[in-house]
C-alpha cells in the first residue's frame, strides 16, 4: 500500500527562522497529500492539503508543493513563530477509499 | 460545532481489566477510525468503519474490539487491557480523503 516517510525530530528554531519539514511518498497513481498538525494536548487537525501533481497547498503561511519528479510533499514556512511550536505529520490515502497512512511525525519547537 | 469528541480524555487501568472508549461525530460522515500514538511511532490505525454496519482491522488490531453503533458512534474496547496497550487513543471520522480527529484519549495500564 502507500506510505510516506518524513524527516525525524525534534527540529529547533528560532523565532523568524525558515522551516523545512521533508517528506517523501510512495504511492500508485497521484493520490491527494496531506499535512496535518497536533498542537500539545489535542488531536491532530488538518494544515493544508494538494489534490494533484504540481498543486500547492497552503494555510497560516505554511505551503508545500506536490512534486511527482521526486515523490515529495516537503513541508516550508518563511518565519516560525513560537505558535508553531507542534508535531506535523505527513499523510496520504492508504490506498483506494478515505483511510490515511501517517509518517511518524516531526516535532517542531520555536524558542523566542 | 463539537465535531469529534470522545470520551474519557484520561484512564488508568490495572491489567486484564475491560473498558469502552466512546466516541461521536455530529458532521453525518460515513467513515469512522481508530488510531492509536505512540512515541517515536506516529499514528497506526486499529480498526476502521467505512459505513454503519461495517468494521474492518487496521494496522494493529490484536487486543481490541469495536462497535459501529450507528452512524454518529464507534466505540473501542479493550477486553483484556495489557501494559502494551498504554498509548494516547485517537477517533476520527471522514466523509472524503481529509479526516477530522477528537482530542484523543490518554490511557495507561499499570
Amino acid at each position: 500500500g502507500n506510505s510516506v516517510t518524513q524527516m525525524e525530530g525534534p527540529v529547533t528554531l528560532s523565532e523568524e527562522a525558515f522551516l523545512t519539514i521533508n517528506c517523501t511518498y510512495t504511492a500508485t497513481g497521484y493520490p491527494s497529500l496531506f499535512w496535518y498538525v497536533q498542537y500539545p494536548g489535542e488531536g491532530l487537525q488538518l494544515l493544508l492539503k494538494a489534490t494533484k501533481a504540481d498543486d500547492k497547498g497552503s494555510n497560516k503561511g505554511f505551503e508545500a508543493t506536490y512534486r511527482k519528479e521526486t515523490t515529495s510533499f516537503h513541508l516550508e514556512k518563511g518565519s516560525v513563530q513560537v505558535s508553531d511550536s507542534a508535531v506535523y505529520f505527513c499523510a496520504l490515502p492508504h490506498n483506494a477509499g478515505n483511510m490515511l497512512t501517517f509518517g511518524g511525525g516531526t516535532r517542531l519547537m520555536v524558542k523566542p | 460545532n463539537a465535531g469529534v469528541t470522545q470520551t474519557p480524555k484520561f484512564q488508568v487501568l490495572k491489567t486484564g481489566q475491560s473498558m469502552t472508549l466512546q466516541c461521536a461525530q455530529d458532521m453525518n460522515h460515513n467513515s469512522m477510525y481508530w488510531y492509536r500514538q505512540d512515541p517515536g511511532m506516529g499514528l497506526r490505525l486499529i480498526y476502521y468503519s467505512a459505513s454503519e454496519g461495517t468494521t474492518d482491522k487496521g494496522e494493529v488490531p490484536n487486543g481490541y474490539n469495536v462497535s459501529r453503533l450507528n452512524k454518529r458512534e464507534f466505540s473501542l474496547r479493550l477486553e483484556s487491557a495489557a501494559p502494551s496497550q498504554t498509548s494516547v487513543y485517537f477517533c476520527a471520522s471522514s466523509e472524503r480523503e481529509w479526516a477530522f480527529f477528537g482530542q484523543g484519549t490518554r490511557l495507561t495500564v499499570v
